[in-house]
């Protein structure tokens, strides 16, 4: 299995446009999760789904932020407007039915907003 | 809630010392718990894991034991090499999703 596939691996975007991340989880895999790293913040979850459906979005930090499932192999975290900062490293993982088992981490998207 | 407590980094050791990293936890179930590894760079690797109490993971000379009575999932390494420079975190599950602690730095010099 190639693991989480994240693209793009890096994004250099100007403040005001939409960045669209996308990511691939495992095939088989239940659950997906979006995190966001960054230095002052440590790691934070933004929202995660359960077979395609969200069920915590409370991470979220506002309404700029978006994030779909249309299917189990495919998701996407949109900016719509980008502000500076939101510049920070962007982690999908992905699990089985249950997360006891451990995420697996994709390799992340490293998005600056200038 | 649950949540997890490791130990403030930034952690400096000579090659072939001894590691430990201190993990506490608060969980209202019977969570399970792991250590991640963040290379430079790279995504967060599962390190180990165990998922009831006494269990003891193990992987690539790291190892950490559930401990319940103390709450604790410390994280131990007999000889340390500079290839363990990293990130450490330590997380636990309570099966729907993982709560991270803050994550602790490691620099090993030769």
């Amino acid at each position: 299995d190639a693991g989480v596939i994240q693209s793009p691996r890096h994004e250099v975007t100007e403040m005001g446009q939409e960045v669209t991340l996308r990511c691939k989880p495992i095939s088989g895999h239940d659950y997906l999760f979006w995190y966001r790293q960054t230095m002052m913040r440590g790691l934070e979850l933004l929202i995660y789904f359960n077979n395609n459906v969200p069920i915590d979005d409370s991470g979220m930090p506002e309404d700029r932020f978006s994030a779909k499932m249309p299917n189990a192999s495919f998701s996407t975290l949109k900016i719509q407007p980008s502000e500076p900062r939101d510049s920070a490293v962007y982690f999908c993982a992905s699990s089985w039915a249950t997360t006891n088992y451990g995420y697996t981490f994709g390799s992340g998207t490293r998005l600056t907003v200038v | 809630g649950d949540s997890v407590t490791q130990m403030e980094g930034p952690v400096t050791l000579s090659e072939e010392a001894f590691l430990t990293i201190n993990c506490t936890y608060t969980a209202t179930g019977y969570p399970s718990l792991f250590w991640y590894v963040q290379y430079p760079g790279e995504g967060l690797q599962l390190l180990l894991k165990a998922t009831k109490a006494d269990d003891k993971g193990s992987n690539k000379g790291f190892e950490a034991t559930y401990r319940k009575e103390t709450t604790s999932f410390h994280l131990e390494k007999g000889s340390v090499q500079v290839s363990d420079s990293a990130v450490y975190f330590c997380a636990l599950s309570d099966g729907n999703q993982f709560y991270f602690g803050t994550g602790t730095s490691l620099t090993v010099i030769p």
